[in-house]
């Protein structure tokens, strides 16, 4: 089974629709991400969660809310969804690891599959 | 992210060493990374550097990190197609809350030509 799912896995929607993305993970970890990928772009950063009570915007927040119901589950919504926030949406989680060379901790995050969302 | 920059597209052939390239802006990151994006897929980590380090090497792979230039590279030795995917530097920056979270470059999608 997958650590990190996300459903559904594709979405088309009409503009003005309310639309909730879906993350639930199985590792337990605190930390977790709403991305959004756009070609030539990268992955830009929503929304982040550091623990259940813990929330905070990303670079580009706007037109976007998130909830995170449990440690295990962060659900991205789009209020009223516009063309321009077709794209492929990324969950992920996080855990410190430790770099045994370094004697210090580093950050791995885990993705899940996607969601591919269209907007027409 | 508009803070790592990377080319968007390398084309080599099999057996051949590839390089990707990445400038960050950030002097204070502690944490470089290099994520792997297969067609499909959501991203992985691939390897990682520490910023007081100048090189490591990982098997097939060799990071090269040059602070003075704030110039990270990755070498991919004897490249396979297997190893076509979007390739994304990353460095870790901190937030207005104090923590740290990753900012992604765009992404070299490399292609390997049997």
């Amino acid at each position: 089974d997958a650590d990190v799912t996300q459903t559904p896995r594709n979405r088309i929607t009409k503009t003005g629709k309310r639309i909730m993305l879906e993350c639930s993970q199985t590792k337990g970890h605190d930390r977790m991400y709403w991305y959004r990928q756009d070609p030539g772009l990268g992955l830009r950063l929503i929304y982040y969660s550091f623990d259940v009570k813990d929330i905070n915007k990303g670079e580009i927040s706007d037109g976007y809310s998130v909830s995170r119901q449990a440690q295990a589950k962060f659900s991205l919504s789009l209020e009223s969804a516009i063309p321009n926030q077709t794209a492929l949406y990324f969950c992920a989680t996080s855990d410190a690891r430790w770099d045994r060379g370094e004697n210090r901790r580093y950050n791995e995050q885990f993705f899940g599959p996607g969601t591919r969302l269209t907007v027409l | 992210g508009e803070d790592v920059e990377q080319s968007l597209f390398l084309s080599v052939r099999e057996g051949d060493s590839s390089v990707i390239n990445c400038t960050y802006t950030d002097s204070s990151s502690t944490y470089l990374y290099w994520y792997k994006q297969e067609p499909g897929a959501g991203l992985q980590l691939l390897t990682y550097i520490f910023s007081n380090m100048d090189m490591k090497q990982d098997q097939r792979l060799t990071v090269l990190l040059n602070k003075k230039d704030k110039h990270l590279s990755l070498r991919i030795a004897d490249t396979q197609t297997g190893d076509s995917a979007i390739y994304f530097c990353a460095e870790s920056i901190p937030t207005p809350t104090g923590r740290r979270a990753l900012t992604f470059g765009s992404g070299t999608r490399l292609q390997v030509q049997p």
